[in-house]
């Protein structure tokens, strides 16, 4: 059975860096063809795909926004982190992570945690 | 960079008629789109993958079809579960949303 949990603060202040867990089971980051995503998603707005890990350690960020993001994995532990920095107000959203398998690239993610809501506010 | 557009923003529909939501991208994506249903408070579920095929447990009144740039989710009858927002994927691209409401 799949599952992923994000973990993390709910309420950061501005100009703070933002670090969110992503912990997962019934799959395995260290063997070929899995990667996990993150997908945030404003109140009442659209989805926004942030980054992406590979099974092999190789990373994709939303161009937009990858001179403030960073993610990474630790297979021995299932999990993988997100950091974000220099946090405003325009980043409260529910993010969330998602099992994304790989065939000739990123395929959909098929598996969504349940989402962490976090607030950007002094 | 890829851009997706949906329409219609909100279709008010009845339980039983047939819904069709369109996403159009602003390049050729070939067949590498895929649709999910959200509802309030809830994940994203994966719907229809590479445009057309349905995903594990997915009921077959949703179908999926289209290539290059115009895709199409068509919910054949609608159930009452059925009302909720859509959005279609591609890569690192997501539409804005199209919402199902009850007319």
């Amino acid at each position: 059975q799949v599952t992923l949990r994000e973990s993390g603060p709910a309420l950061v202040k501005p100009e703070q860096t933002l670090t969110l867990t992503c912990s997962f089971s019934g799959f395995s980051l260290s063997t070929g063809s899995m990667c996990v995503s993150w997908v945030r998603q404003p109140p009442g707005k659209a989805l926004e795909w942030l980054a992406l890990i590979d099974w092999g350690d190789d990373k994709y960020y939303n161009t937009s926004l990858e001179t403030r993001l960073a993610i990474s994995k630790d297979t021995s532990k299932n999990q993988v982190v997100l950091t974000m920095t220099n946090m405003d107000p325009m980043d409260t959203a529910t993010y969330y992570c998602a099992r994304t398998p790989y065939r000739s690239g990123p395929l959909p993610p098929d598996y969504w945690g349940p989402g962490i809501l976090v607030t950007v506010s002094s | 960079e890829i851009v997706l557009t949906q329409s219609p923003a909100t279709l008010s529909l009845s339980p039983g008629e047939r819904a069709t939501l369109s996403c159009r991208a602003s390049q050729t994506v070939s067949s590498y789109v895929a649709w999910y249903q959200q509802k309030p408070g809830q994940s994203p579920r994966l719907l229809i993958y590479d445009a057309s095929n349905r995903a594990t447990g997915i009921p077959a009144r949703f179908s999926g079809s289209g290539s290059g740039t115009d895709f199409t989710l068509t919910i054949s009858s609608l159930e009452p579960e059925d009302f909720a927002v859509y959005y279609c994927q591609q890569r690192r691209a997501f539409g804005q949303g199209t919402k199902v409401e009850i007319k």
